[in-house]
């Protein structure tokens, strides 16, 4: 089973700003089937990135993912008051499916 | 418009069975591969199980295995997952998702259906 670790666990960040969240895998993650969601209160995750660095659609340009093998990267470029929430990445390479844990990002 | 509606979920004590559905439109529901995903009360994001588009091909997380089954009906457009013997530790909201053609990850989730395992 492949382990996602996220960090930092919260950010905390103020409007306006850059967020930079990390995903490490504990092996290297096949074909880059990396995604990223966002999470708010209350509702479903969203995808925001998948094949670690592809923008799903209608997902603004602030939202970048980069990275391979084990190492991968969420930049938020300026943080907008809507991007305060949970950003979680998985795994699709291999099954199980994995989740990280979660970096929470707020204020 | 495309979308995934869960149902099913409730209150039940442990030991006993629940199956949940997911119910889709807006999309050729045959095409895609489907996957069901849990979150316990102030936790993360804990994927359970994935069934390929024909149904011939699942897989679960070694957490459920032995206990959850996944299924499909294409012709009712409809997903299941059937819970045999439920632990406390079972309580979550359970989203199914839809693994997307060309955005190949979890693309379309549905609202969550909330399990309580509970004396």
């Amino acid at each position: 089973e492949i382990v996602l670790t996220q960090s930092p666990g919260t950010l905390s960040l103020s409007p306006g700003e850059r967020a930079t969240l990390s995903c490490r895998a504990s092996q290297s993650v096949a074909s880059s089937y990396l995604a990223w969601y966002q999470q708010k209160p209350g509702q479903a995750p969203r995808l925001l990135i998948f094949g670690a660095s592809s923008r799903a659609t209608g997902i603004p340009d602030r939202f970048s993912g980069s990275g391979s093998g084990t190492d991968f990267t969420l930049t938020i470029s300026r943080l907008e008051p809507e991007d305060f929430a949970v950003y979680y990445c998985q795994q699709y390479g291999s099954s199980p499916f994995t989740f990280g844990p979660g970096t929470k990002v707020d204020i | 418009q495309v979308q995934l509606v869960e149902s099913g979920g409730g209150v039940v004590q442990p030991g006993r069975s629940l199956r949940l559905s997911c119910a889709a439109s807006g999309f050729s529901f045959s095409l895609y591969t489907m996957h069901w995903v849990r979150q316990a009360p102030g936790k993360g994001l804990e994927w359970v199980a994935v069934l390929s588009s024909d149904g011939g091909d699942k897989s679960y997380a070694d957490s459920v295995k032995g206990r959850f089954t996944i299924s499909r009906d294409n012709s009712k457009h409809a997903l299941y997952l059937q819970i045999n013997g439920l632990i406390i530790e079972d309580t979550a909201v359970y989203f199914c998702a839809r693994f997307g053609e060309f955005q190949r990850a979890l693309d379309i989730w549905g609202q969550g259906t909330m399990v309580t395992v509970s004396s």
